[in-house]
């Protein structure tokens, strides 16, 4: 099954907007998990947020969390061109050996 | 700051060769994967590795591939006979339990 399909697939947003990404997944999990990466380099490990947790914060990054209806979303706040990348999420299911199932990906792309 | 090491960051190799892709882990986590990541596709799991054996393996890992732990620290990834479809970004990560750190990656070019 899939897991960590987000949405949109591609945003384009001025420097000093909000960006808001999606992410939905089909089973159950224990964790969720959003990643970021650049431009063919490695993935950062931004924030994991837990099954029993609603919100959780770091820095200017606000992730929720909905388990009624599987979903997620990534909001970056104040956003700056360096934050340009692609933006993942991926869902963790410990009966599925703690493996992360990533996503499409959404695009950020942020103009100055 | 400790990080996931990879080595090397880009090879090139004929079809039907083997290959071996190098990876350290942060020397104090237990569990290591490797992913891979064709152009343009998502992420996929290959493998996880714990306690000095395959814990699990996605479908792609077949029996072209195999892993190793062969000291304390490197990790490595061997495919014995590169396919085409096997050109992608081969990423390693290790976790202390939860969180996954990865490598930079190594981009694995089939001709």
């Amino acid at each position: 099954s899939q897991q960590g399909e987000e949405d949109p697939q591609a945003l384009s947003i001025q420097e000093g907007e909000n960006a808001t990404m999606n992410c939905s997944y089909k089973t159950s999990i224990n964790n969720l998990q959003w990643y970021r990466q650049n431009s063919g380099r490695g993935l950062v490990h931004l924030i994991l947020i837990r099954s029993n947790e609603r919100e959780k914060h770091s820095g200017r990054l606000r992730v929720t969390l909905d388990t009624s209806k599987k979903s997620s979303s990534l909001l970056i706040t104040a956003s700056r061109a360096a934050d340009t990348a692609s933006y993942f999420c991926a869902a963790v299911s410990y009966n599925q050996g703690g493996k992360l199932i990533f996503g499409q990906g959404t695009e950020l792309s942020v103009k100055p | 700051e400790p990080e996931v090491t990879q080595t090397p960051s880009h090879q090139v190799t004929q079809m039907g060769q083997e290959v071996i892709l190098r990876c350290v882990p942060i020397s104090n986590h237990l569990y290591f994967y490797w992913y891979r990541q064709i152009l343009g596709q998502k992420v996929e799991f290959l493998v996880s590795f714990y306690n000095n054996e395959i814990s699990e393996k996605s479908e792609i890992f077949d029996d072209q591939f195999s892993v190793e732990r062969p000291d304390g620290s490197n990790f490595t990834l061997k495919i014995r006979s590169t396919k085409l479809e096997d050109s992608a970004m081969y990423f390693c990560a290790s976790s202390p339990e939860y969180e996954q750190f990865f490598g930079p990656g190594t981009r694995l070019t089939v001709l």
